[in-house]
């Protein structure tokens, strides 16, 4: 199955500085790949997602990219502010059989100090 | 239009006791899916049901079963609770297809401790 490694667990920035999360997946056959923000004590939300055939995409201060070739990707956010601050999750799923499954990394932890 | 919406919010249960989770969504999607979520681990599926009438496991079922009781609701049952299953627990409910309709979105989630 799919395997998801997502790198730094944690991981503290100035405000205003940016902020790197970056995910390998194992599943070449793996077409989206979502990022999803959870606040504490609160249900995960997307924030951007991304699919093979794109190499880049933007929302904003939140941008993602995708390396095919080396079955990475990354989560890039500018100008954080104190709100930027949760837990951050990548995920990579196929199509199949009538349904997006997801896999998550064990997700990164995100402060932004004032 | 409430999403998905999950209950109990809170639950206690003992070891060996049953019980079960109940999810709704009001969005029309096929797809329906249960995780936990676990300190340090990310969020883990358990089971998915990719359309009524089927579901199927994910990476940890062990000691679960769902059931699609139609498109709307998908319900997750822990037959003999296990201090293993202390675990905050989400639905999910997503639209398989489409340029612009794989977004999952999830319950407020479930906070179980078993004891």
């Amino acid at each position: 199955g799919e395997n998801v490694e997502q790198h730094p667990s944690t991981l503290s920035v100035q405000e205003g500085d940016s902020a790197v999360i970056k995910c390998t997946y194992s599943d070449s056959a793996s077409n989206y790949f979502p990022w999803y923000k959870q606040e504490l004590g609160k249900r995960p939300q997307l924030i951007i997602d991304i699919r093979s055939n794109v190499g880049e995409k933007k929302d904003q201060r939140i941008a993602v990219t995708l390396n095919k070739t080396a079955k990475h990707f990354s989560l890039h956010i500018t100008e954080t502010q104190p709100e930027d601050s949760a837990v951050y999750f990548c995920a990579a799923s196929r199509s199949g059989a009538g349904s997006y499954q997801l896999t998550f990394g064990k997700g990164t932890k995100l402060s932004v100090i004032p | 239009n409430a999403g998905v919406t999950q209950t109990p919010k809170f639950q206690v249960l003992k070891t060996g006791q049953s019980m079960t989770l109940q999810c709704a969504q009001d969005m029309n999607h096929n797809s329906m899916y249960w995780y936990r979520q676990d300190p340090g681990m990310g969020l883990r599926l358990i089971y998915y049901s990719a359309s009524e009438g089927t579901t199927d496991k994910g990476e940890v079922p062990n000691g679960y079963n769902v059931s699609r009781l139609n498109k709307r609701e998908f319900s997750l049952r822990l037959e003999s609770a296990a201090p293993s299953q202390t675990s905050v627990y989400f639905c999910a409910s997503s639209e398989y297809g489409g340029a612009d309709n794989t977004e999952a979105f999830f319950g407020q989630g479930t906070r179980l401790t078993v004891v």
